[in-house]
């Protein structure tokens, strides 16, 4: 299993392109999350999905959109770049809470930089 | 507000000494509670998950407790080490699969 993968591992953008953080699951989690981390801060949750087809906003949600038209991707979508939104990116899965314990799992991370 | 609030945020120490790392959360509705490391540059690193029905889990140095009524969770770390440091974030889970994360406490060990 690859567990979470997450492309591109960095990428440089120009204010107001747009963009799309790739995440990939192949452990069949139905809990997909979305994480900014800012330097020598904690994570912030963007969005998360409990399954196909299912998104809710998490803390910080503006400027970003996802959608779930699988249980494997969770895809990221950034519209109009701006210099705010150079952070570091974490996508994470779980097998959800029904019969399981929530465990967490993470990619590596793609760090983002808006010029 | 911030929903998971860790204190706290950065902590020097000498190593061999035992010590503590608090999270705090607003809502008493969790489903668990999981305690992660990070080092610099680096992804998460999984270090213990509590149930909300349990009190309290173990791995090795470390042991984790949690209160539900009083909205804390402690890690211990006994006899501290250099390979220690790093940062420590907390995330609680909700009932409805919302996972939010403190903004962690940073260790650094001393030899």
């Amino acid at each position: 299993n690859a567990g979470v993968t997450q492309t591109p591992k960095f990428r440089i953008l120009k204010i107001g392109q747009s963009m799309t953080l790739q995440c990939a699951q192949d452990m069949n989690h139905n809990y997909m999350y979305w994480y900014r981390q800012d330097p020598g801060m904690g994570l912030k949750l963007i969005y998360y999905s409990v399954g196909a087809g299912i998104t809710d906003k998490g803390e910080v949600p503006n400027g970003y959109n996802v959608s779930r038209s699988t249980t494997e991707d969770f895809p990221l979508r950034l519209e109009l770049a701006a210099p705010s939104q150079t952070s570091v990116y974490f996508c994470a899965s779980s097998p959800g809470l029904a019969g399981g314990t929530g465990e967490l799992f993470f990619g590596e991370g793609s760090r983002l930089t808006v010029l | 507000k911030q929903e998971v609030t860790q204190i706290p945020a950065a902590l020097s120490v000498p190593e061999g000494e035992n010590l503590v790392l608090n999270c705090s959360f607003t809502d008493s509705a969790i489903y668990n509670l999981q305690w992660f490391r990070q080092d610099p540059g680096k992804g998460l690193t999984s270090l213990l998950l509590i149930q909300s029905s349990q009190r309290e889990q173990t791995s090795g140095r470390l042991n984790a407790s949690l209160d539900k009524s009083s909205g804390r969770s402690t890690l211990y770390i006994a006899a501290s080490q250099p390979g220690d440091s790093a940062t420590y974030l907390c995330a609680r889970v909700s009932n409805t699969g919302k996972l939010i994360f403190g903004q962690g406490t940073t260790l650094q060990v001393k030899p």
